[in-house]
């Protein structure tokens, strides 16, 4: 069975500080995409950051960053120098093998303070 | 850049009534989906849609729910019959390619509040 596990439900920080947000993950398959979306206040789902399982180098997305882990099933977001702006729940999901769907973990809220 | 845009961001409704939630995929899209988020709980899977017709649902995707592609453009998700636990935060979103490594690009969501 595919899961996304995401044990932080919620996190503060200090702004300008980095944040690590973690995911690990079970799957057979050996093709896989992890991503992590932010979802604001406002309700949509932004997306941040893909890796797909045949990455050998961990993805970046300008403040943010993926530590990508494979034997450890690991695939924590990193988002460094936090802004007030990243206040927002972030959701770790991975999209395996042939299947089509995206799996979602819990998600963990993230609040920045000034 | 492309997007994926749905219609109406927010729609009420009574309990009983029948619901279209509309979704334009982007367009040299070829898979296309429909999730679910209820308040303040994870992003859950309804189902996928590729050919026109349905690839894959979860146990949620019951005789209320149905898809529709009725042209070349629009996505549509018709709950038939609303219950009060109905009410969530749709999400459509469109793939270009199934497989583990191809990202989903989803859609702003409809609110559904079902009275």
């Amino acid at each position: 069975a595919q899961k996304i596990t995401q044990t932080q439900p919620g996190m503060f920080v200090q702004e300008k500080e980095a944040v690590t947000l973690d995911c690990t993950y079970d799957t057979s398959d050996q093709s896989y995409g992890l991503f992590w979306y932010k979802q604001p206040s406002s309700g949509e789902m932004i997306f941040l950051i893909y890796q797909g399982s045949y990455d050998e180098q961990n993805a970046t997305e300008g403040r943010y960053s993926l530590n990508f882990q494979k034997a450890r099933k690991s695939a924590n977001l990193v988002i460094s120098a936090s802004q007030l702006g990243d206040s927002a729940m972030y959701f770790c999901a991975m999209r395996a093998g042939r299947a089509s769907k995206i799996i979602f973990g819990s998600g963990t809220r993230l609040s920045i303070r000034p | 850049e492309p997007e994926v845009t749905q219609t109406p961001s927010h729609q009420v409704t009574q309990m009983g009534q029948e619901v279209i939630l509309r979704c334009v995929p982007i367009s040299n899209h070829l898979y296309f989906y429909w999730y679910r988020q209820i308040l303040g709980q994870k992003v859950e899977f309804l189902v996928s849609f590729y050919n026109n017709e349905i690839s894959e649902k979860s146990e949620i995707f019951d005789d209320q729910f149905s898809v529709e592609r009725p042209d070349g453009s629009n996505f549509t998700l018709k709950i038939r019959s609303t219950k009060l636990e109905d009410s969530a935060m749709y999400f459509c979103a469109s793939s270009p390619l199934a497989g583990g490594e191809n990202e989903q690009f989803f859609g702003p969501g409809t609110r559904l509040t079902v009275l």
